[in-house]
């Protein structure tokens, strides 16, 4: 069954450096998020992608951050001078159309630790 | 704005035990409705779900049903296994070209054999 992917898994950085996080969405969808879970809070939802532009984002998705799909298969997300605040649980996902009914698939997951 | 509220955890019961997690939620028009778990260490995995009212969800023994006149969506399961033991997610996805997924806090469950 096709999945999405994430990498890495876990990510430890130190404050005010840059990550870039990576996804692999399913293959034929074509619309691609990004939300966060900062630690036993509920999931936020970042920033959602199609056609290679920015379809809506959240006020959380300030000018620190940045996705871009650099390939046919990779969508990433880059964080610039990360904040302690920034930690949390990334998590992409992607969908064959942007109508409520269809499901969004989300990968495992990439946990950050900004110190 | 859309919101969904769901029932504060943490659930403990014991294996075959009859689980109800409440979901209600506010939105405009007719909104999708979705149960996401996540196993521990894992991502979020889409369990049911609904896309109009009266619809009901099932999966796993799971099941929920859309009901627009009291804005719900409860996750019921009949018998819980040790295996159910996760967070649950309750969701909703506005159909007024809103892409984004709306999440409640999540209700962590745990089983005991």
């Amino acid at each position: 069954e096709p999945e999405v992917t994430q990498t890495p898994s876990h990510q430890v950085t130190q404050m005010g450096q840059e990550v870039i996080l990576r996804c692999v969405p399913i293959s034929n969808h074509l619309y691609f998020y990004w939300y966060r879970q900062i630690l036993g809070q509920k999931v936020e939802f970042l920033v959602s992608f199609y056609n290679n532009e920015i379809s809506e984002k959240s006020e959380i998705f300030d000018d620190q951050f940045s996705v871009e799909r650099p390939d046919g298969s990779n969508f990433t997300l880059k964080i610039r001078s990360t904040k302690l605040e920034d930690s949390a649980m990334y998590f992409c996902a992607s969908s064959d159309d942007r109508v409520a009914q269809e499901t969004q698939y989300f990968g495992p997951g990439t946990r950050l630790l900004v110190l | 704005g859309n919101s969904v509220t769901q029932m504060e955890g943490p659930v403990t019961l014991s294996e075959e035990a009859f689980l109800t997690i409440n979901c209600t939620y506010t939105a405009t028009g007719y909104p999708s409705l979705f149960w996401y778990v996540q196993y521990p260490g894992e991502g979020l995995q889409l369990l049911l779900k609904a896309t109009k009212a009266d619809d009901k969800g099932s999966n796993k023994g799971f099941e929920a049903t859309y009901r627009k006149e009291t804005t719900s969506f409860h996750l019921e399961k009949g018998s819980v296994q040790v295996s159910d033991s996760a967070v649950y997610f309750c969701a909703l996805r506005s159909n007024f070209g809103n892409e984004k997924l709306t999440f409640g806090t999540g209700t962590r469950l745990t089983i005991i054999p």
